[in-house]
């Protein structure tokens, strides 16, 4: 248990469900951050919290919505996806100090599968 | 090409052996990371350097920040290394980090 705790970790949804993904994390961390891992692809930043505001959505199509009403928990709501949207999704937190050099922790992971 | 190159992709090897991941990044950088991820998906913070060399146990993470190039060296590697290693960057002042493509050790018995 790294200290960022994901549900579920594995969801199955046809291409019409709608489900969300949660993160939580009680490090006192003020950055929580989304990633999507496909298959032979290096990690890609989805979208940035910072003290609960979104400070960086990085091009995600909108069938992804995020979400974080405080600083411990992160959703990411899903629907109307695609098969190819089918990947690892990684929440991570970290302390945001302003100056790039903070440590990070991230979660175990979501695996998705559309179908 | 990207930001962040990682050498080799793939790397087997003997127990006991001497290992080297290399990193070469291409952009001003606050600090750099490396992180192991286990097949289950989870990742796993090994260091954050911005200057110099850090050791934890059998682990050494090396860099150079005029070259823009890291090294991770494992000693005495066992089998439970086995793992894919990843290399990251953040920028100056930046909230997100840059991945290499990772390296995926294997170390057989």
């Amino acid at each position: 248990e790294t200290g960022v705790t994901q549900t579920p970790r594995h969801l199955v949804m046809g291409m019409t469900n709608k489900k969300s993904l949660k993160c939580e994390q009680h490090l006192g961390h003020n950055a929580m951050y989304w990633y999507k891992q496909s298959a032979k692809k290096p990690l890609e930043l989805m979208f940035v919290y910072s003290l609960e505001e979104r400070v960086e959505n990085n091009s995600v199509p909108s069938r992804f919505s995020p979400e974080c009403p405080n600083s411990s928990h992160l959703f990411l709501h899903l629907h109307t996806l695609q098969p190819e949207d089918s990947a690892l999704y990684l929440c991570a937190s970290s302390q945001d100090t302003g100056t790039g050099k903070s440590g990070y922790t991230f979660g175990s992971g979501t695996r998705l599968t559309v179908v | 090409k990207n930001e962040v190159e990682q050498s080799p992709q793939n790397l087997t090897a003997q127990e006991g052996e001497f290992i080297t991941i290399n990193c070469s990044y291409s952009v001003g950088i606050s600090a750099l990371h490396w992180l192991q991820q286990h097949p289950g998906g989870g990742i796993v913070s090994l260091f954050m350097l911005s200057s110099g060399k850090k050791k934890h146990g059998r682990l050494i993470a090396t860099i150079n920040i005029q070259e823009k190039h890291s090294s991770l060296h494992i000693t005495a590697s066992h089998p439970r290394d086995s793992a894919v290693y990843i290399c990251a960057v953040s920028g100056q002042g930046a909230q997100k980090l840059v991945f290499g493509q990772g390296t995926r050790l294997t170390i057989n018995p």
